[in-house]
């Protein structure tokens, strides 16, 4: 079974408008760290935003937020105000405290596009 | 400047050649992580190292290897490249709390 799934493969968005990008995940870890990265066409990884299994409150970062809903296992990303600049691939990421090598599992990301 | 640093930027290779991918960090990370992306797909792990001296596969190990005989390098070795290891690689570094430092990425052809 996918860790990570994203059922977005692309979105659009009007500039100025609000955006929700979907993440679900698959774990039996109670412990577990979920992250939001950037990758624009340059391609570099930038990450966004993080959000852990134990936080009580939902993670926000400027623009970006993270809609953490435990008990349906999503962990959605809520990009407010969206500018040009935002269009990009967006990957969200688990990691779960229970494995040795703290490594990070990707889902499949979303194309987010911004229209002027 | 502090970070993973990787080299080359981009290569390419032809059937059946050899190389390695270099990867470089100056943060005193213990952790340590190859990744690969195909076209419009998220991140695979290839190897992982949790220290100096210690290597463990991910998801996708076949066709590569690694070493980390320092805690600064953890180069990636390719042997008998394949048209199937076309991809960006990434080298990223961790601490072990929740900060990931992902190098610039390597694009790499096999032809």
């Amino acid at each position: 079974a996918q860790k990570i799934t994203q059922t977005q493969p692309g979105m659009f968005v009007q500039e100025k408008e609000a955006v929700t990008l979907d993440c679900t995940y698959d774990t039996s870890d109670p412990s577990y760290g979920l992250f939001w990265y950037k990758q624009p066409s340059s391609g570099e990884m930038i990450f966004l935003i993080y959000q852990g299994s134990y936080d009580q409150q939902n993670a926000t970062e400027g623009r970006y937020s993270l809609n953490f809903q435990k008990a349906r296992k999503s962990a959605n990303l809520v990009i407010s105000a969206s500018q040009l600049g935002d269009s990009a691939m967006y990957f969200c990421a688990m990691r779960e405290i229970d494995n040795a090598g703290n490594m990070l599992t990707f889902g499949g990301g979303t194309r987010l596009m911004v229209k002027p | 400047n502090a970070g993973v640093t990787q080299t080359p930027k981009f290569r390419i290779l032809k059937i059946g050649q050899s190389m390695t991918l270099q990867c470089a960090q100056d943060m005193n990370h213990n952790y340590m992580y190859w990744y690969r992306q195909d076209p419009g797909m998220g991140l695979k792990l290839i190897y992982y190292s949790v220290g100096a001296g210690i290597t463990d596969k991910g998801e996708v190990p076949n066709g590569y290897n690694v070493s980390r005989s320092t805690t600064e390098d953890f180069p990636l070795r390719l042997e008998l490249a394949a048209p199937s290891q076309t991809s960006v690689y990434f080298c990223a570094s961790s601490a072990g709390n929740e900060g990931y430092t992902f190098g610039s990425g390597t694009r790499l052809t096999v032809v």
